[in-house]
Order: C-alpha cells, then sequence, then structure tokens
C-alpha cells in the first residue's frame, strides 16, 4: 500500500489552455473526493466519487471542470479553458465506505499544485 | 451547513512550551471533527478525530483534543512543543451519523515553534 498519488505534482499552464490531473486512490477504497486548496485557505471540497458514481458535486465546480472515475479506480479532474483563478493546489483523498455506515478516514494524497500564467 | 472558524492564523510558540490551537465549529448534524497538519508541499496527515465516545482525543506526536459540546470547541494542544512540529494545522468537521463524506476545513493556523 502506497498511499493516494496523485500526478503531476505541479502544472504550469497558460491561461485558456485545459489541464488534466490524476488521483490514484489506495487500491480497496472505494470513495474518493477532490478537494481545493487556494493560498491562505483550507482545502474545500469539489467532489467525491463511490465507486464510479459521482455522489455530489460542489456549487465551486464549474461547467468547466469535470471528474471521472470510469472504473472505480484512478479519477481524473479536468479544467477547461483555464483562468488565473483557477490557481490553487488540487487535493484528491481516498476512503473505505461500508455499509453500516461507519465512520471512514479520508487519506490525502500530496496534491497537484496548478499555476495558471 | 457545517462551518469551522480557527482562531489565530498564526501562533508562535518556544520549544518546550505548551501549544493550544483553538478551533471551534457550526453542525446543524451532530460532527465528527478533525485535526490534519499539513507540512510544506506535502497532503494533508490526520492528527486525531472525535466521532462519539470519550470527549477528550488523542493522536500523533503527543497531541491531544477535547471535544466540548455546550462551546462547540475542539481546541488542538500538546504540552511540549518540538522543532518538529512547526507546520499548519488544519480542523475539520464533517456529518456524523453516516453521512460522514466530505470535510469542511477552517483557514488553518500556522504554527512557529521557536528555539
Amino acid at each position: 500500500d502506497t498511499g493516494v498519488s496523485q500526478n503531476p505534482r505541479h502544472k504550469i499552464t497558460k491561461r485558456g489552455q485545459n489541464v488534466t490531473f490524476r488521483c490514484d486512490p489506495i487500491s480497496e477504497h472505494n470513495r474518493l473526493y477532490w478537494y481545493r486548496q487556494t493560498l491562505g485557505q483550507g482545502p474545500e471540497f469539489l467532489t467525491y466519487f463511490q465507486n464510479e458514481a459521482q455522489l455530489e458535486k460542489s456549487r465551486l465546480l464549474s461547467d468547466r471542470f469535470s471528474a471521472e472515475r470510469p472504473k472505480g479506480s484512478f479519477s481524473t479532474l479536468e479544467i477547461q479553458r483555464t483562468e488565473q483563478g483557477d490557481s490553487a493546489m488540487y487535493l484528491c483523498a481516498s476512503s473505505l465506505y461500508g455499509a453500516s455506515g461507519s465512520y471512514n478516514e479520508q487519506f490525502f494524497g500530496p496534491g497537484t499544485r496548478l499555476t495558471v500564467l | 451547513a457545517q462551518s469551522v472558524t480557527q482562531l489565530g492564523s498564526h501562533v508562535s510558540v518556544s520549544e518546550g512550551a505548551l501549544v493550544l490551537l483553538r478551533c471551534n465549529y457550526s453542525s446543524s448534524v451532530p460532527p465528527y471533527l478533525f485535526w490534519y497538519v499539513q507540512y510544506p508541499n506535502q497532503g494533508l496527515q490526520l492528527l486525531l478525530k472525535y466521532t462519539t465516545g470519550a470527549t477528550l482525543v488523542k493522536g500523533i506526536n503527543g497531541f491531544e483534543a477535547e471535544f466540548k459540546k455546550s462551546e462547540t470547541s475542539f481546541h488542538l494542544t500538546k504540552p511540549s512543543a518540538h522543532m518538529s512540529d512547526a507546520a499548519e494545522y488544519f480542523c475539520a468537521v464533517s456529518g456524523g451519523g453516516g453521512s460522514n463524506y466530505k470535510l469542511t476545513f477552517g483557514k488553518g493556523t500556522l504554527l512557529t515553534v521557536n528555539p
């Protein structure tokens, strides 16, 4: 078990370009979350998946953002037509959710830092 | 709706001194409460959590926190600061009782430890 991994770790792009980030969760975890962290702020929830189903999206996730988890394993987060305001750290987390609904710790990846010039 | 307020964006202590980081929360359902630590250019690491049961919870690296429902607080303490404790600390809340998925974080407190 190598933990949650995210790629790339850093991405610099020009305004208007599209970018895609990847998250590989802990292998047996069925829930996967995306958060965004801007400078001086705590992480903010963007969206989460249970297996391949996207169960909730935050209002922060504009139409330019799309997330997928096609086979219930890794996930991608795509930002189209990037804007300078998209510059942030994008964090992925995973957890194991059971039928009992008991607490499930979220394990975080190292994040992808996006800079939009 | 849930929210977290961390009092003090920056706390500075001397090595060996008491660490106290304050967190107040608002939640419409019984909360689950967490403290995470973030080192530069790294992800978040869970320090400790309160879900149910004992209100005084102990975590890693000598940290502990006490859930006080009447005060809606979950302050983080450590009796004696170490240089390696210098990092940013985030308090977070999620809905308890089975709906415990998304975390709502405070803005964070940067802890500086002086030699």
